[in-house]
């Protein structure tokens, strides 16, 4: 049973560029969460979806970022027009049906390590 | 933080000695995770603790908690150089969906 897979690992993309960041959860998984982590620091929430829909997106940027999780393939985070600030890891993790976030265990990927040159 | 602090931010310590990092957080929650990360990876879940909970053991790793403080701590009992990584707190609000993450601590045991 394959983990969250993330891609691409790392992504180097000049300022006003357009950065795609795949993920596909574990088998399994209806719920993925989009995370940020700057060098040294904890995770900042972005983004939760269930397939086709957006739950809450209170701590993505209201401008520049979109996420989609849809009924087939992987979620995607984009960033449009990227600035040197949007240089960071970005983590996706997955949860199981039925067991969301009151549940618990969040499955991580590796990471996407976009650098905005 | 967006949830809490943690403490200390970082910690050096000898193989073989425990190592405790605490944690708090702001608003009433179902439960309380921690997460290991290992340099330039992906978080790897440790355990669970729920709100309902005081204390919890999972191999040498001993979480508590408690409610009425709001806070959390993680003791790593005899410690291996292995355990060198960053240790978070995270914890998902009542009535909430999101499971928010505290700074982490940054642990280093020498061997």
């Amino acid at each position: 049973n394959a983990g969250v897979m993330q891609n691409p690992r790392h992504l180097v993309r000049r300022r006003g560029q357009e950065a795609r960041l795949r993920c596909s959860p574990m088998k399994g998984h209806s719920h993925v969460y989009w995370y940020r982590q700057l060098p040294e620091e904890g995770l900042k929430f972005m983004v939760y979806l269930q397939k086709e829909n957006i739950i809450d997106e209170s701590g993505m940027p209201k401008e520049r970022f979109s996420a989609e999780f849809p009924k087939e393939g992987p979620s995607i985070l984009r960033i449009q027009q990227v600035v040197r600030g949007d240089s960071a890891a970005y983590f996706c993790a997955s949860s199981p049906l039925g067991g969301g976030p009151s549940t618990g265990e969040l499955f991580f990927g590796e990471g996407s390590r976009l650098t905005v040159l | 933080s967006q949830q809490g602090e943690e403490d200390p931010q970082a910690l050096s310590i000898q193989e073989g000695e425990n190592a405790t990092m605490n944690c708090s957080y702001k608003t009433s929650i179902n439960n309380l995770q921690w997460y290991r990360q290992n340099s330039g990876r992906g978080l790897v879940h440790l355990i669970l603790i729920r709100s309902n909970e005081r204390e919890k053991h999972s191999g040498r790793l001993r979480v508590t908690l408690d409610t009425s403080k709001k806070s959390s701590s993680l003791l790593i009992t005899a410690s291996r150089a292995a355990d060198t990584a960053s240790y978070f707190c995270a914890s998902t609000n009542t009535g909430g969906f999101k499971t928010i993450f505290g700074a982490g601590t940054r642990l280093f045991v020498k061997a």
